[in-house]
């Protein structure tokens, strides 16, 4: 009964190749997020989606594209990997009517060699 | 411009001595608070909220924390910790500026040794 998974939890390609990362809540939230969070812990926001709309995005570089199929899904595909998107990606979901705060997957660990 | 600073980086304490862990933040706006704890190789997970009401919120494992609008603070407490409590904390700011907006702070690692 896992409230917001992510899959898969390590990533280990190639500079150039394409991937994606999938993530899903079953808390029946309104908004989904993806953060990039680096080496020195520091989380950056990328994307919000609210009710499978784009809501925030961030300066990240268009190679990033999400996808939300439904309110319950939001997925990250990267293309053209490069060696600095190595790090480690997290997705979130919340309600935004109440009680606000954010519940994050485990984290997918993206290495580009 | 919305920020919010955790002015230490990493916090060394022994077990069972008492910690602080401060955060400042700058907003023109009503912002609700929280704290998120990340234990090694895992998300983050909310430890306490601040939304309204008294300024002093009490959250899981023991900490707390107090809201002080004039000094635009949520620090963090705890009386007592353990070294189970080595871990990332997160101080984050949730503003609404026509959308739900959140913040967060660069971290602060707590290391606790026995």
């Amino acid at each position: 009964d896992t409230a917001v998974s992510q899959t898969p939890k390590y990533l280990v390609t190639q500079m150039g190749n394409d991937k994606s990362i999938k993530c899903e809540q079953n808390l029946g939230h309104d908004t989904m997020y993806w953060y990039k969070q680096d080496s020195k812990k520091f989380l950056k926001i990328m994307f919000s989606y609210n009710n499978k709309e784009l809501i925030i995005n961030e300066t990240v570089p268009n190679r990033f594209s999400p996808k939300s199929p439904d309110k319950a899904h939001l997925n990250l595909h990267i293309n053209s990997l490069e060696l600095g998107d190595s790090a480690v990606y997290f997705c979130a979901s919340s309600q935004d009517r109440g009680p606000y705060e954010q519940y994050f997957g485990p984290g997918t660990r993206l290495t580009v060699t | 411009a919305q920020s919010v600073t955790q002015l230490d980086s990493q916090v060394p304490v022994f077990e069972e001595a008492p910690v602080e862990l401060r955060c400042n933040y700058s907003s023109s706006v009503s912002v609700y608070l929280f704290w998120y704890v990340q234990y090694p190789n895992q998300g983050l997970q909310l430890l306490l909220k601040y939304l309204s009401g008294s300024t002093l919120v009490k959250g899981i494992n023991g900490f707390e924390a107090e809201f002080n609008k004039s000094q635009t603070s949520f620090h963090l407490r705890k009386p007592s910790v353990h070294i189970s409590d080595t871990a990332e904390y997160f101080c984050a700011v949730l503003l609404n500026t026509g959308g739900f907006k959140t913040i967060f702070g660069a971290g602060t690692r707590l290391f606790v040794k026995a």
